[in-house]
């Protein structure tokens, strides 16, 4: 079985510019979510997806963090502009009965 | 607000001694803790429990639940240098049909030394 893909792996990029990132979560998983994880931290969930509706988004900054997944099955995650604060890795999950399966993540590095 | 705290944050030990690391959490609704493992790269599912008592084996890595003391232990025996990586314990906040967002702890680092 495939697992949870995203891209890109790595992204630098500097403060105020934009980054996009994707996800394609396990086929036939309904929820998806983003998380962010800092370095030395546990990850912490920015947003929630049930098929293409938001189920939290209650830690998302939503004045520069924007999600969609509007065919419910793919995602992403966008950074307008990006702060210095926003370098983490960015993880995308999908689950199935409870179980959270993890996507590789994406590193962001803002300088 | 849900709180999931680990301990220890960092242990360091040498191939083949045994570790126990710590997950204790304050939840509402609780219905299941999960255990991952995090090396370079994202976390990879260990285990899920929901029952106490019962423990949940795969190779040399074992974890119970203590629902009354509200904690839960990952014990892995004859440790390898491949087991170094970050422990990660989580509980999901249970709501609806679905199981919402993962609290995790802040993990734990273990090093094995060969």
């Amino acid at each position: 079985e495939a697992g949870v893909a995203q891209s890109p792996r790595y992204k630098i990029i500097e403060k105020r510019q934009s980054v996009a990132f994707w996800c394609n979560p396990i086929s036939g998983h309904a929820t998806l979510y983003w998380y962010q994880q800092i370095l030395g931290q546990g990850p912490k969930l920015l947003i929630q997806f049930q098929n293409n509706g938001v189920v939290d988004d209650s830690q998302l900054p939503k004045d520069r963090f924007s999600a969609e997944r509007l065919k419910g099955v793919d995602s992403t995650l966008k950074i307008q502009p990006a702060k210095l604060e926003d370098s983490a890795v960015y993880l995308c999950a999908s689950s199935f009965q409870g179980t959270q399966y993890f996507g590789p993540g994406t590193r962001l590095l803002v300088l | 607000e849900d709180k999931v705290v680990q301990s220890p944050l960092s242990l360091v030990v040498h191939e083949g001694d045994t570790v126990t690391l710590n997950c204790s959490y304050e939840v509402t609704n609780f219905r299941s803790l999960l255990w991952y493992k995090q090396e370079k790269k994202a976390p990879t599912f260990l285990f899920m429990l929901t029952s106490s008592g019962i423990e949940k084996k795969s190779g040399r890595l074992s974890s119970i639940l203590d629902k009354k003391e509200l904690f839960s232990i990952l014990n892995i025996t004859a440790t390898q240098t491949g087991d170094s990586a970050v422990y990660l314990c989580a509980v999901p906040l249970a709501g609806g049909t679905s199981y919402g967002k993962l609290t995790f702890g802040q993990g734990t680092i273990l090093t094995v030394h060969p």
